[in-house]
């Protein structure tokens, strides 16, 4: 079965600290990637996405992510994190042609110290 | 324009009691998600609704059902609850591109 996995639940770092979450995915086929964020108390936002073309995706608010076919893998980065950053984070994955529906990692909560 | 919009906020059921949550789609879409998100975990899929027919459905029991409208709302009904049903219960509606806007949410609590 197709799954998600996210190696970090919980981070925590300091402000103007580089962030780098992992995910990792078990599909082989092809697959659009996304990363979503919730902030205290809001809804799920789309934070960035990858469909084709360059692996190297940017999003909002300076993140960016690097979609590596060979490893299975979508990792999310930013090279300075402001405590504003500090909210959870979630990986997720389609299988194209097969399906429309997104199927979510665990999340990693992000706490930023100011 | 309005996002997704879930109502009720929060919701507190009996076990054994049935409970309808809504889902009114952003504007121009016409695909509705709904997820189930328990503490702890990442949102589960539960169905996909796409012109008034149930077009996907995740790993839940029949207990769950749901509806979409021709005006693309969605109601999403769970019958005998069980204490492990409470969870927060995002929809989404996308259209097209998959790319899937969600609402804030219905927290469920079985007491």
């Amino acid at each position: 079965a197709q799954s998600v996995s996210q190696h970090n639940h919980h981070v925590i770092l300091s402000e103007a600290a580089s962030l780098e979450l992992g995910c990792n995915y078990s599909y082989g086929g092809t697959v659009n990637l996304f990363w979503y964020v919730q902030y205290p108390g809001q809804h799920l936002q789309l934070l960035l996405k990858y469909f084709s073309g360059d692996p190297l995706v940017k999003g909002i608010k300076g993140f960016e992510a690097e979609f590596i076919k060979s490893k299975f893998s979508f990792n999310l980065r930013k090279p300075s994190v402001q405590w504003s950053d500090t909210a959870e984070y979630f990986c997720a994955v389609n299988q194209v042609n097969r399906d429309d529906k997104i199927i979510f990692g665990k999340g990693t909560r992000l706490h930023i110290l100011p | 324009d309005a996002g997704v919009t879930q109502s009720p906020t929060h919701l507190i059921k009996t076990r054994g009691q049935q409970v309808t949550l809504r889902c009114s789609p952003k504007s121009g879409h016409d695909t509705v998600s709904w997820y189930q998100q328990a503490l702890g975990q990442g949102p589960q899929f539960i169905f996909q609704y796409y012109e008034e027919e149930e077009r996907q459905r995740g790993n839940f029991p029949d207990r769950f059902s749901g509806h979409q409208f021709p005006n693309y709302s969605s109601e999403l009904n769970v019958n005998a609850l069980l204490l492990g049903d409470s969870a927060l219960y995002l929809c989404a509606s996308s259209h097209g591109t998959l790319e899937a806007f969600f609402g804030q949410g219905t927290r469920l609590t079985v007491v």
